[in-house]
């Protein structure tokens, strides 16, 4: 079955405690991304990566770290992670959404950071 | 840089009434995506909008893309119940490579 996975599902952390959110896909898709889920605020892209060792930076990603070492995975790491990183998360992936593809999202990743 | 406008944030509506959203920008957008995100899930695409002018139905959903493709509509006639949930536009961003969102409009079926 194709689709994206994320773990953990549910974490709750404390400020300042390095943490990684895994992220994987089975269908051999060249882009991921990450995304941030604030109500009101729609989904805001924190990093994405075009290929294995190509990311670059969204629109909200500072306290965050990316890497892409295989295809199919594109895990999240917060390294410091601070209170207003509290928040939903979700992983995508797509052929590439340059060329208009859709994109596929993990089930979620609900952190919280007091 | 690139943003994308979504009206209403929210929309309460009786069951079998109409539901529409809106996205607007204020430049000219190369295509549009739309999403469903169902409450506690994650967003499913639904469709995309190239052409200007487009016009596209999926069952009782129907999307548009505005002539200048600056705009873009969902509608949704008679609402049920499997229609609840969030509904997000999507455009490209600066890079090709960034996507864009709406905020959101919330779909709410009145008890």
């Amino acid at each position: 079955e194709a689709q994206v996975t994320q773990n953990p599902r549910y974490l709750i952390t404390v400020t300042g405690k390095k943490l990684t959110v895994t992220c994987s896909q089975n269908m051999n898709h060249e882009y991921m991304s990450w995304y941030r889920q604030d109500p009101g605020l729609g989904l805001r892209q924190i990093y994405y990566s075009m290929n294995v060792e190509v990311t670059d930076k969204g629109d909200v990603p500072e306290g965050y770290k990316v890497s892409r070492k295989e295809k199919r995975n594109f895990p999240l790491i917060l390294e410091s992670p601070s209170p207003n990183q509290t928040s939903l998360y979700f992983c995508a992936s797509s052929l590439s959404p340059g060329l208009g593809y859709e994109q596929y999202f993990g089930p979620g990743t609900r952190l919280t950071v007091t | 840089g690139q943003q994308v406008m979504q009206i209403p944030q929210y929309q309460h509506v009786q069951e079998g009434e109409d539901f529409t959203t809106y996205c607007n920008s204020s430049t000219t957008l190369s295509n549009i995506q739309w999403y469903k995100q169902r409450p506690g899930g994650h967003p499913v695409f639904l469709i995309q909008l190239v052409k200007s002018g487009e016009v596209k139905k999926q069952k009782r959903l129907t999307f548009q893309f505005g002539e200048a493709k600056k705009n873009s509509s969902l509608h949704i006639t008679a609402t049920q119940t499997t229609d609840v949930g969030t509904y997000f536009c999507a455009i490209r961003g600066d890079s090709n490579y960034q996507l864009i969102w709406g905020a959101g409009t919330k779909l709410i079926i009145k008890p």
